[in-house]
Formats: structure tokens, C-alpha cells, sequence
């Protein structure tokens, strides 16, 4: 079975930068599929930050690519997010999730809430 | 780069069907495929549908999906109604650049 499990701290100053790490078990990330960040406001809507291959190749969402990196530890089986110079505005819960060769995440973790705030 | 549009909310009875719009603003809807989310409240989302019209293993067959290119949008259809199919739902698919795009979401209230 497949599990995704976020990780990072729950509050982040204003300017500073977001770090999250995702712990993935069941699946080895080196053997394929693709690699996500969404995140979702509190009572809003789910927003994509980008998404990493297992050959490396990033994909971001225009809106966040100036600040936004992510990255692949396949030796510790995660991938990471970081996210610069946040605002009140990047309050959100943070999902990290699998992509499928469709493009659509078939699994996801449960979540961390992470708060801008100083 | 492309939105998809759905209505804010939608209501029905248990037993009964409804339907939840996603209009792509730009692009052809056929050109990539069209997943949908449903989230309960304090969930993760889960897949109901992936591939426009593909179910899981373990969602009922009263979910289907489908894509109408005439009116560039997906819809989600849910029969039989049960009150455990209040949650929001939200439809998402991409572009030719890999970017994903998910619509705003619609709450299904069952009443």
C-alpha cells in the first residue's frame, strides 16, 4: 500500500521560506510515476504548486515558479517543497501526492497545515 | 494556460441524480484527460473518477464521468444519491506543458 506523509514545521514567518519534506512508503520513488505539492487555503479550493519526475524534470505552477523549488531524495524515498518569501496568503494545508501517468494523483497524504504568521 | 469552471454548489434528495458541470476556458477538453476529486470535510481528496470516465477499484458504479466537446466541459454524474456523498468535489486536468489545473470545487449538499 502506497503512503505519502508530510512533514516540516507548522508555522513559518512572513519573508522566511517554507520548507516541507514528503515520506513516501509502499513505493520506491526512483521506479516512476510523478511527484506532487497541492495545497488548499482554509475553506478554499485546491491549488497545484508543481510536480517532480523520477528522472528529475520539475513542473511548476506559473503563478508560485518564481519562489517554489522541488526536490527528489531517492536514497531517503522523499521529495521536498520549498517555498520563499511567503505571506500570509500561503496559509494552507499542504498535500503532497503521487501522479499517475495520466496526470492525476491517485494517492495523497493527509495533510499539514502550515501557518504564516509572525 | 486554462481554468475550468464549476458551479459553486448543487443540491438533491437522497435517491435521485445529479450532475456537476467543468467547463475548460481555453483548449479542447478531449485534448487531455479529466479526473475528479471527491473530499469529505478535514479529508484528503480521493479519486471518483481518472481518465474521464475510469473508476477506481472501490467507487461505486453510481459515479460515472464523462466529456462533451460541443460544450468544451466534463461532468460528474452521481445515481442513487446517498447522504454519504455530501463532500465537495473538484475536477482537474492539464495542459500540454504538464501544468494541472483544478477547477474551484462544488459542494454537494444531499438533503
Amino acid at each position: 500500500q502506497v503512503q505519502l506523509q508530510e512533514s516540516g514545521p507548522g508555522l513559518v514567518k512572513p519573508s522566511e521560506t517554507l520548507s516541507l519534506t514528503c515520506t513516501v512508503s509502499g513505493y520506491s520513488i526512483s521506479s516512476g510515476y510523478y511527484w506532487g505539492w497541492i495545497r488548499q487555503p482554509p475553506g478554499k479550493g485546491l491549488e497545484w504548486i508543481g510536480s517532480i519526475y523520477h528522472s528529475g524534470s520539475t513542473y511548476y505552477n506559473p503563478s508560485l515558479k518564481s519562489r517554489v523549488t522541488i526536490s527528489v531524495d531517492t536514497s531517503k524515498n522523499q521529495f521536498s517543497l520549498k517555498l520563499s518569501s511567503v505571506t500570509a496568503a500561503d496559509t494552507a494545508v499542504y498535500y503532497c501526492a503521487r501522479g499517475s501517468s495520466s496526470v492525476y494523483f491517485d494517492y495523497w497524504g493527509q495533510g499539514t497545515l502550515v501557518t504564516v504568521s509572525s | 494556460n486554462f481554468m475550468l469552471t464549476q458551479p459553486h454548489s448543487v443540491s438533491e434528495s437522497p435517491g435521485k441524480t445529479v450532475t456537476i458541470s467543468c467547463t475548460r476556458s481555453s483548449g479542447s477538453i478531449a485534448s487531455n484527460y479529466v479526473q475528479w476529486y471527491q473530499q469529505r470535510p478535514g479529508s484528503s481528496p480521493t479519486t471518483v473518477i481518472y481518465e474521464d470516465n475510469q473508476r477506481p477499484s472501490g467507487v461505486p458504479d453510481r459515479f460515472s464521468g464523462s466529456i462533451d466537446s460541443s460544450s468544451n466541459s466534463a461532468s460528474l454524474t452521481i445515481s442513487g444519491l446517498k447522504t454519504e456523498d455530501e463532500a465537495d468535489y473538484y475536477c482537474q486536468s492539464y495542459d500540454s506543458t504538464l501544468e494541472v489545473v483544478f477547477g474551484g470545487g462544488t459542494k454537494l449538499t444531499v438533503l
